[in-house]
């Protein structure tokens, strides 16, 4: 089962505009991450926020996580063509097994920009 | 550094067939993963090994197998391949599982017919 799920599905905006995505999750964890893909390539590691923090700057992108609601928002600032692509929220597993804490994905969220 | 390599980039397949996809990395992580992509599923873990000799089962394991000979390579094995496999592969790795970012291939999108 998906521990993270994205919300929304699919996002249009046009150049310049903000995207939002969020992303709910299940169980306890050490670690969020945001993922890119762009259509037919692997995923590239966007950003990182630990269980501790709660805000996180990147560029254009800024993180939030709320682990007393276990959500985490991605937000993209002056939105470009180029930001077009699918985003995918990852958690561990908080540690529950000792072999690890494996990173799961979400569905992801399709965003795609308009010129 | 070339990161983490995947070979064959795509596949097709007859229904029955095996095969090896294969998955390198060249930054001495020591976490190494195999996920399946699906539309509209994300991707779901298939096996995942901690280090060398070492590996387990993640979410969706039925129907490949793995092993952890070396730290760099990470081969899934498909033991006979049925179309419900049909699917895109990728390989991450990472320095150390859970902790870190990780690192994907481009993928190996195989098709089983």
């Amino acid at each position: 089962s998906q521990q993270g799920e994205e919300d929304p599905q699919a996002l249009s905006i046009q150049e310049g505009e903000n995207a939002t995505m969020n992303c709910s999750y299940k169980t306890s964890i050490n670690n969020l991450q945001w993922y890119r893909q762009n259509s037919g390539r692997g995923l590239v590691h966007l950003i990182l926020i630990r269980s501790n923090e709660r805000e996180k700057h990147s560029g254009r992108l800024r993180v939030t996580l709320d682990t007393s609601k276990k959500s985490s928002s991605l937000l993209i600032t002056a939105s470009r063509a180029a930001d077009t692509a699918s985003y995918f929220c990852a958690t561990d597993g908080g540690g529950i097994k000792a072999a690890g804490n494996k990173l799961t994905f979400g569905g992801g969220t399709r965003v795609l920009v308009k010129p | 550094n070339a990161g983490v390599t995947q070979t064959p980039k795509f596949q097709v397949l007859k229904t029955g067939q095996s095969m090896t996809l294969q998955c390198a990395q060249d930054m001495n992580h020591e976490y190494m993963s195999w996920y399946r992509q699906d539309p509209g599923m994300g991707l779901r873990l298939i096996h995942y090994s901690v280090g060398a000799g070492i590996t387990d089962q993640g979410e969706v394991p039925n129907g490949y197998n793995v092993s952890r000979s070396t730290t760099e390579d990470f081969p899934l094995r498909l033991l006979s391949a049925a179309p419900s496999q049909t699917s895109v592969y990728f390989c991450a790795s990472t320095i150390r599982e859970g902790r870190s970012t990780y690192t994907f291939g481009s993928g190996t999108r195989l098709t089983v017919v």
